[in-house]
């Protein structure tokens, strides 16, 4: 059964202190793995698609990285506005659906 | 254009009553997928809509629950005799093609069973 587990579960960090989010996935052949950003009442925002391992995707402060077990979400000198929770997705070759992880909550105080 | 649309933002009904939520796509999009999201759980997939194709309902969680999509556009996802395990937000997002596409979603309609 694909899983998809999503660790720490919350973070907390002071603008400016860079970190990493972790993505652990199992899944009988990746179609495609996504980070999408949540902020409260509202759905969950694109951010990133990555295919294969190796790959690596990059949008202001944020990087993406994929391996063949997990994914990491960097985040390099937080600002306040990047608090939000961080989902994310996997898409397996013989399924419909997107298989979401539990999401990092993360708090970047200044 | 506009986003995803989801109605009613917000409902409250009484255990054993249906309910109905309503979900207007992205214009053009052929691929629209329901989630469900539990305070503090991921999202949890109910049912996916392909274009004309028949709709993937593997993630419906019981026979209470159904959807419909009209005219490869809007979605009506149905609960009948509404329990208190159901509440819950109730996402709907759209994608140009379902494959390798990201989701568009809408802010979603959060259901609370009294």
């Amino acid at each position: 059964e694909d899983q998809v587990t999503q660790s720490p579960e919350a973070l907390r960090l002071q603008e400016g202190e860079s970190s990493s989010l972790n993505c652990s996935y199992t899944v009988s052949g990746l179609r495609g793995l996504f980070w999408y950003r949540q902020d409260p009442g509202k759905g969950p925002e694109f951010l990133f698609t990555l295919y294969s391992a190796g790959e690596e995707k990059e949008k202001e402060r944020l990087k993406a990285t994929l391996t063949k077990k997990e994914s990491f979400l960097h985040i390099t000198a937080p600002k306040p506005e990047d608090s939000a929770t961080y989902l994310c997705a996997v898409q397996a070759n013989n399924n419909n659906d997107m298989r979401f992880g539990a999401g990092t909550r993360l708090t970047v105080k200044p | 254009g506009a986003g995803v649309s989801q109605s009613p933002s917000n409902k409250v009904t009484e255990k054993g009553k249906d309910v109905e939520l309503r979900c207007d796509p992205i214009s053009g999009h052929t691929a629209l997928y329901w989630y469900r999201q539990s305070l503090g759980q991921g999202l949890e997939f109910l049912i996916y809509f392909q274009g004309n194709s028949a709709p993937d309902k593997s993630g419906l969680p019981s026979d209470r629950f159904s959807a419909e999509r009209t005219g490869g556009s809007v979605s009506t996802l149905t609960i009948q005799r509404t329990q208190q395990e159901d509440s819950a937000v109730y996402l709907c997002a759209s994608s140009p093609t379902g494959d390798f596409s990201p989701l568009h979603f809408g802010n979603g309609t959060r259901l609370t069973v009294t």
